[in-house]
Protein backbone atom coordinates (compact mmCIF):
# COMPACT_ATOMS: atom_id res chain seq x y z
CA UNK A 1 0.00 0.00 0.00
CA UNK A 2 0.84 3.36 -1.08
CA UNK A 3 2.08 5.81 2.28
CA UNK A 4 4.86 6.06 4.80
CA UNK A 5 6.78 3.63 6.35
CA UNK A 6 8.86 3.72 8.74
CA UNK A 7 11.78 1.32 10.05
CA UNK A 8 12.39 -0.29 13.39
CA UNK A 9 9.14 0.07 14.92
CA UNK A 10 10.53 -0.59 18.37
CA UNK A 11 13.92 0.32 19.35
CA UNK A 12 16.33 0.23 22.90
CA UNK A 13 19.41 2.35 22.87
CA UNK A 14 22.54 2.72 25.68
CA UNK A 15 23.06 6.19 26.61
CA UNK A 16 25.69 7.16 23.94
CA UNK A 17 24.63 4.94 21.13
CA UNK A 18 23.94 6.28 17.48
CA UNK A 19 21.33 4.89 15.54
CA UNK A 20 19.35 5.70 11.99
CA UNK A 21 15.48 5.95 11.88
CA UNK A 22 14.07 5.25 8.80
CA UNK A 23 11.41 6.47 7.04
CA UNK A 24 10.54 5.93 3.08
CA UNK A 25 7.36 7.19 1.06
CA UNK A 26 6.54 6.25 -2.15
CA UNK A 27 4.18 9.16 -3.19
CA UNK A 28 6.81 11.17 -4.85
CA UNK A 29 6.13 13.96 -1.81
CA UNK A 30 8.79 17.01 -1.92
CA UNK A 31 7.79 17.86 1.61
CA UNK A 32 8.46 15.30 4.71
CA UNK A 33 9.36 15.85 8.08
CA UNK A 34 10.67 14.26 11.41
CA UNK A 35 8.24 15.05 14.96
CA UNK A 36 8.61 13.59 17.82
CA UNK A 37 5.35 13.34 20.54
CA UNK A 38 5.72 12.95 24.39
CA UNK A 39 3.31 13.31 27.02
CA UNK A 40 1.74 16.27 27.40
CA UNK A 41 3.39 18.14 25.13
CA UNK A 42 1.89 17.43 21.59
CA UNK A 43 4.06 16.69 18.44
CA UNK A 44 7.32 19.00 18.01
CA UNK A 45 9.12 19.28 14.44
CA UNK A 46 12.53 17.88 14.70
CA UNK A 47 13.62 18.56 11.05
CA UNK A 48 11.71 19.07 7.18
CA UNK A 49 12.89 18.77 4.18
CA UNK A 50 11.17 20.70 0.92
CA UNK A 51 13.13 18.08 -1.74
CA UNK A 52 15.86 16.09 -2.49
CA UNK A 53 19.04 17.61 -1.06
CA UNK A 54 17.53 20.74 0.86
CA UNK A 55 16.44 19.98 4.61
CA UNK A 56 15.97 22.78 7.65
CA UNK A 57 15.93 22.49 11.69
CA UNK A 58 12.49 22.62 13.43
CA UNK A 59 11.72 23.00 16.85
CA UNK A 60 13.79 20.53 18.75
CA UNK A 61 17.04 19.85 16.91
CA UNK A 62 19.53 19.30 18.80
CA UNK A 63 20.42 15.97 18.95
CA UNK A 64 19.89 14.59 15.59
CA UNK A 65 20.69 14.94 12.20
CA UNK A 66 18.99 14.36 9.01
CA UNK A 67 19.80 14.13 5.22
CA UNK A 68 17.55 13.70 2.03
CA UNK A 69 19.22 12.19 -0.60
CA UNK A 70 16.36 10.88 -2.59
CA UNK A 71 12.72 12.48 -3.03
CA UNK A 72 11.48 8.95 -1.48
CA UNK A 73 13.81 8.34 1.98
CA UNK A 74 14.53 10.87 4.67
CA UNK A 75 17.12 8.88 7.74
CA UNK A 76 16.76 10.65 10.81
CA UNK A 77 20.17 9.91 12.95
CA UNK A 78 20.55 10.12 16.55
CA UNK A 79 24.19 10.88 16.77
CA UNK A 80 25.00 9.98 20.69
CA UNK A 81 21.70 8.88 22.72
CA UNK A 82 20.60 10.34 25.88
CA UNK A 83 17.39 9.59 27.58
CA UNK A 84 15.80 12.97 27.04
CA UNK A 85 15.30 11.55 23.29
CA UNK A 86 13.47 8.92 24.98
CA UNK A 87 9.98 9.33 22.77
CA UNK A 88 8.06 7.96 19.83
CA UNK A 89 9.55 9.63 16.72
CA UNK A 90 6.71 10.28 13.36
CA UNK A 91 7.87 10.78 9.85
CA UNK A 92 5.36 12.40 8.04
CA UNK A 93 5.08 13.68 4.20
CA UNK A 94 2.81 15.67 1.97
CA UNK A 95 3.06 17.14 -1.51
CA UNK A 96 3.79 20.39 -2.53
CA UNK A 97 2.28 23.43 -0.60
CA UNK A 98 0.58 20.24 1.55
CA UNK A 99 -2.27 20.86 -0.37
CA UNK A 100 -4.02 17.22 0.32
CA UNK A 101 -2.69 17.45 4.13
CA UNK A 102 0.04 15.29 6.19
CA UNK A 103 0.45 11.47 5.83
CA UNK A 104 2.23 10.34 8.82
CA UNK A 105 3.86 6.66 9.08
CA UNK A 106 3.20 4.53 12.09
CA UNK A 107 6.28 5.88 14.58
CA UNK A 108 8.84 4.31 16.01
CA UNK A 109 8.99 3.44 19.92
CA UNK A 110 12.69 4.94 20.90
CA UNK A 111 13.98 4.24 24.78
CA UNK A 112 17.03 5.00 25.73
CA UNK A 113 18.09 3.46 28.87
CA UNK B 1 4.53 32.18 16.72
CA UNK B 2 1.18 30.08 16.25
CA UNK B 3 -0.12 27.86 18.88
CA UNK B 4 -2.88 25.81 18.75
CA UNK B 5 -4.96 24.28 21.64
CA UNK B 6 -7.07 21.74 22.61
CA UNK B 7 -10.32 21.52 25.29
CA UNK B 8 -11.32 19.10 26.92
CA UNK B 9 -7.60 17.40 27.18
CA UNK B 10 -10.26 14.62 27.87
CA UNK B 11 -14.10 13.49 27.10
CA UNK B 12 -16.13 10.47 28.09
CA UNK B 13 -19.77 10.20 26.57
CA UNK B 14 -21.79 7.31 26.47
CA UNK B 15 -22.81 5.79 23.29
CA UNK B 16 -25.37 7.43 20.63
CA UNK B 17 -24.20 10.90 22.23
CA UNK B 18 -23.50 13.47 19.86
CA UNK B 19 -20.35 15.85 20.46
CA UNK B 20 -18.13 18.36 19.30
CA UNK B 21 -14.50 18.27 19.95
CA UNK B 22 -12.83 21.91 20.13
CA UNK B 23 -9.83 23.45 18.25
CA UNK B 24 -8.22 27.31 18.48
CA UNK B 25 -5.66 28.52 17.36
CA UNK B 26 -3.85 31.77 17.45
CA UNK B 27 -2.62 32.77 14.02
CA UNK B 28 -5.63 33.00 11.32
CA UNK B 29 -3.16 33.17 8.91
CA UNK B 30 -3.36 29.46 8.18
CA UNK B 31 -3.45 27.63 4.76
CA UNK B 32 -5.30 24.53 6.23
CA UNK B 33 -6.16 22.39 8.96
CA UNK B 34 -6.73 19.17 9.39
CA UNK B 35 -8.12 16.41 11.75
CA UNK B 36 -6.21 13.68 13.27
CA UNK B 37 -7.49 10.27 15.09
CA UNK B 38 -4.64 8.48 17.06
CA UNK B 39 -5.04 4.78 18.39
CA UNK B 40 -3.25 3.66 21.49
CA UNK B 41 0.11 3.10 20.34
CA UNK B 42 -0.46 3.63 16.80
CA UNK B 43 0.23 6.50 13.98
CA UNK B 44 -1.71 9.43 12.84
CA UNK B 45 -4.92 8.90 10.50
CA UNK B 46 -6.25 11.46 8.68
CA UNK B 47 -10.28 12.07 9.07
CA UNK B 48 -10.66 15.70 7.37
CA UNK B 49 -8.80 18.36 5.96
CA UNK B 50 -9.90 21.76 5.73
CA UNK B 51 -8.33 24.59 3.20
CA UNK B 52 -8.25 28.11 4.02
CA UNK B 53 -10.86 28.95 1.36
CA UNK B 54 -13.88 26.27 2.86
CA UNK B 55 -16.06 26.42 5.73
CA UNK B 56 -16.64 23.27 6.63
CA UNK B 57 -15.78 19.54 5.70
CA UNK B 58 -17.73 16.37 5.49
CA UNK B 59 -16.81 12.54 5.94
CA UNK B 60 -19.39 10.37 6.91
CA UNK B 61 -20.61 11.13 10.75
CA UNK B 62 -17.98 13.38 11.30
CA UNK B 63 -18.33 17.33 10.12
CA UNK B 64 -15.56 19.69 10.72
CA UNK B 65 -15.91 23.40 10.79
CA UNK B 66 -13.23 26.35 10.50
CA UNK B 67 -13.77 29.80 11.01
CA UNK B 68 -10.34 31.75 10.82
CA UNK B 69 -11.78 35.30 12.02
CA UNK B 70 -12.29 33.66 15.41
CA UNK B 71 -9.49 31.52 15.68
CA UNK B 72 -11.61 28.04 15.60
CA UNK B 73 -12.46 24.84 14.32
CA UNK B 74 -15.02 21.83 15.79
CA UNK B 75 -14.84 18.27 14.86
CA UNK B 76 -18.70 17.25 15.03
CA UNK B 77 -19.21 13.46 15.44
CA UNK B 78 -22.61 12.41 15.06
CA UNK B 79 -24.28 9.12 16.73
CA UNK B 80 -20.83 8.02 18.47
CA UNK B 81 -19.71 4.47 18.88
CA UNK B 82 -17.64 2.73 21.51
CA UNK B 83 -15.09 2.34 18.05
CA UNK B 84 -14.52 6.14 18.10
CA UNK B 85 -12.79 5.78 20.94
CA UNK B 86 -9.01 7.54 20.24
CA UNK B 87 -7.31 10.75 21.07
CA UNK B 88 -8.22 13.41 18.81
CA UNK B 89 -5.91 16.20 17.55
CA UNK B 90 -5.98 18.86 15.15
CA UNK B 91 -2.85 20.34 12.89
CA UNK B 92 -2.73 23.95 11.44
CA UNK B 93 -0.24 24.69 8.53
CA UNK B 94 0.70 28.36 8.18
CA UNK B 95 0.38 30.17 4.84
CA UNK B 96 3.87 30.61 5.15
CA UNK B 97 6.55 29.66 2.26
CA UNK B 98 6.59 26.17 3.85
CA UNK B 99 3.61 25.23 5.92
CA UNK B 100 4.63 24.73 9.62
CA UNK B 101 2.42 22.53 10.84
CA UNK B 102 1.54 23.13 14.46
CA UNK B 103 -0.04 20.20 16.50
CA UNK B 104 -2.47 20.47 19.27
CA UNK B 105 -2.42 18.38 22.18
CA UNK B 106 -5.20 16.20 21.82
CA UNK B 107 -9.11 14.96 23.20
CA UNK B 108 -8.67 11.68 24.58
CA UNK B 109 -12.44 10.78 23.53
CA UNK B 110 -13.70 7.49 25.48
CA UNK B 111 -16.74 6.55 23.98
CA UNK B 112 -18.98 4.15 26.75
CA UNK B 113 -21.31 1.27 26.11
Amino acid sequence: NAGVTQTPKFQVLKTGQSMTLQCAQDMNHEYMSWYRQDPGMGLRLIHYSVGAGITDQGEVPNGYNVSRSTTEDFPLRLLSAAPSQTSVYFCASSSSRAFYGYTFGSGTRLTVV
Amino acid sequence: KQEVTQIPAALSVPEGENLVLNCSFTDSAIYNLQWFRQDPGKGLTSLLLIQSSQREQTSGRLNASLDKSSGRSTLYIAASQPGDSATYLCAVADSGGYQKVTFGTGTKLQVIP
